[in-house]
């Protein structure tokens, strides 16, 4: 079975400390690796697409990397603002658009 | 750029009911897909049109159901709504489908009593 696993399942960190989320997956074939950041009450916001292992990509304080097994997405320096849940999903080859979350990082920033 | 625009953003409804939520795609995006999510499943997707068509389809019973118009705009309707139908509804698009980027709408919250 396709399966996604997020860990922590909480993470709370001091402003400034640098940390990383992990996203590890079981799949039948890889098409892309995505993450998104939801806040309480709204929908998901893209962050990024990974489709190869060894791609990395980065925006402001964040940065994925992808794996044969794995996608982290470190966080550099981060603020308050940055608190949010961090959700990982997958879609497969044939799979169309259908994507596959796990269960999402809660994040908390303390000043 | 306008995004996601999902309709309405609240609904309560009674168990037995049926409901129809709206979705209009970003400007150009041929894709939608819908997901439900709720506090012990998480997001669950529930099917993806692409030019009218339904493409994929997820594992939730035959009450939900969906459509996708010409201008890409599209609906999902539940029939007999249950109390576990109680969940925000998300809509998704993207410019094409085969596993790319999609941009999630506020989503629509619905309550069954």
């Amino acid at each position: 079975e396709d399966q996604v696993t997020q860990s922590p399942e909480a993470l709370r960190l001091q402003e400034g400390e640098s940390s990383s989320l992990n996203c590890s997956y079981t799949v039948s074939g890889l098409r892309g690796l995505f993450w998104y950041r939801q806040d309480p009450g709204k929908g998901p916001e893209f962050l990024f697409t990974l489709y190869s292992a060894g791609e990395e990509k980065e925006k402001e304080r964040l940065k994925a990397t992808l794996t044969k097994k794995e996608s982290f997405l470190h966080i550099t320096a981060p603020k308050p603002e940055d608190s949010a849940t961090y959700l990982c999903a997958v879609t497969l080859l044939g799979g169309y658009n259908k994507l596959i979350f796990g269960a999402g990082t809660r994040l908390a920033v303390h000043p | 750029k306008a995004g996601v625009t999902q309709t309405p953003r609240y609904l309560i409804k009674t168990r037995g009911q049926q409901v129809t939520l709206s979705c209009s795609p970003i400007s150009g995006h041929r894709s939608v897909s819908w997901y439900q999510q709720t506090p012990g499943q998480g997001l669950q997707f529930l099917f993806e049109y692409f030019s009218e068509t339904q493409r994929n389809k997820g594992n939730f019973p035959g009450r939900f159901s969906g459509r996708q118009f010409s201008n890409s705009r599209s609906e999902m309707n539940v029939s007999t709504l249950e109390l576990g139908d109680s969940a925000l509804y998300l809509c998704a698009s993207s410019l094409r489908t085969g596993g790319y980027e999609q941009y999630f709408g506020p989503g629509t919250r619905l309550t069954v009593t």
